[in-house]
């Protein structure tokens, strides 16, 4: 079943932040993080494992909270190259996705 | 350089015409997928192979046709049986077999299906 994502999308000036959502009615093994410019390939930013560590890719980190069957992806002073799709993925050995969060980042 | 290369880049389709979508890896990965993204709806998944000659259908398999017939190929053919093909194809490839979702997908650039 496909995860939820909130929020569809943000606008955000540079140097602010924003809190991604993907939330899942099923037990989660784990969640993926992607990025997609527009007409590219999405691109792999993190994966997040059971144990709700959080995880870091530049100032773009993550959680996960396996109770609530949910994760978050936190962008930190937010950067023009940020903006893009986000995907999250979930499932055991394939994945389902999300409908993305559009974000777009202006000077 | 490793990767995943899809081809070709824009394709059109004429009523009642099969066409076929290429996708090779040389990462050596044992899975290859297909998915299909329409705007708003995310990546929908078409179909899978975690090995060659074995594939399986995901959720919106109507209307496509797949073989893995050699570990880095996976050509996707769009069928006349699809009625509105229209959309943005990608294909990835990953590990298989490590439990607890740890095989990471990489992404084709895309082809870009329209009908004329």
């Amino acid at each position: 079943q496909q995860p939820v994502q909130s929020p569809q999308a943000v606008i955000l000036r540079e140097g602010e932040d924003a809190v991604i959502n993907c939330s899942s009615s099923k037990a989660l093994y784990s969640v993926h993080w992607y990025r997609q410019k527009h007409g590219e390939a999405p691109v792999f930013l993190m994966i997040l494992l059971k144990g709700g560590e959080q995880k870091g890719h530049d100032k773009i980190s993550a959680s996960f909270n396996e109770k609530k069957q949910q994760s978050s992806l936190y962008l930190t002073a937010s950067q023009l190259s940020y903006s893009g799709t986000y995907f999250c993925g979930t499932g055991d050995y394939k994945l389902s996705f999300g409908a993305g969060t559009t974000v777009t980042v202006r000077a | 350089d490793g990767g995943i290369t899809q081809s070709p880049k824009y394709l059109f389709r004429k009523e009642g015409q099969n066409v076929t979508l290429s996708c090779e890896q040389n990462l050596n990965h044992d899975a290859m997928y297909w998915y299909r993204q329409d705007p708003g709806q995310g990546l929908r998944l078409i179909y899978y192979s975690q090995i060659v000659n074995d594939f399986q259908k995901g959720d919106i398999a109507e209307g496509y046709s797949v073989s893995r017939e050699k570990k880095e190929s996976f050509p996707l053919t769009v069928t006349s049986a699809q009625k509105n093909p229209t959309a943005f194809y990608l294909c990835a490839s990953s590990t298989w077999g490590l439990a607890g979702g740890k095989n990471i997908q990489y992404f084709g650039a895309g082809t870009r299906l329209s009908v004329l």
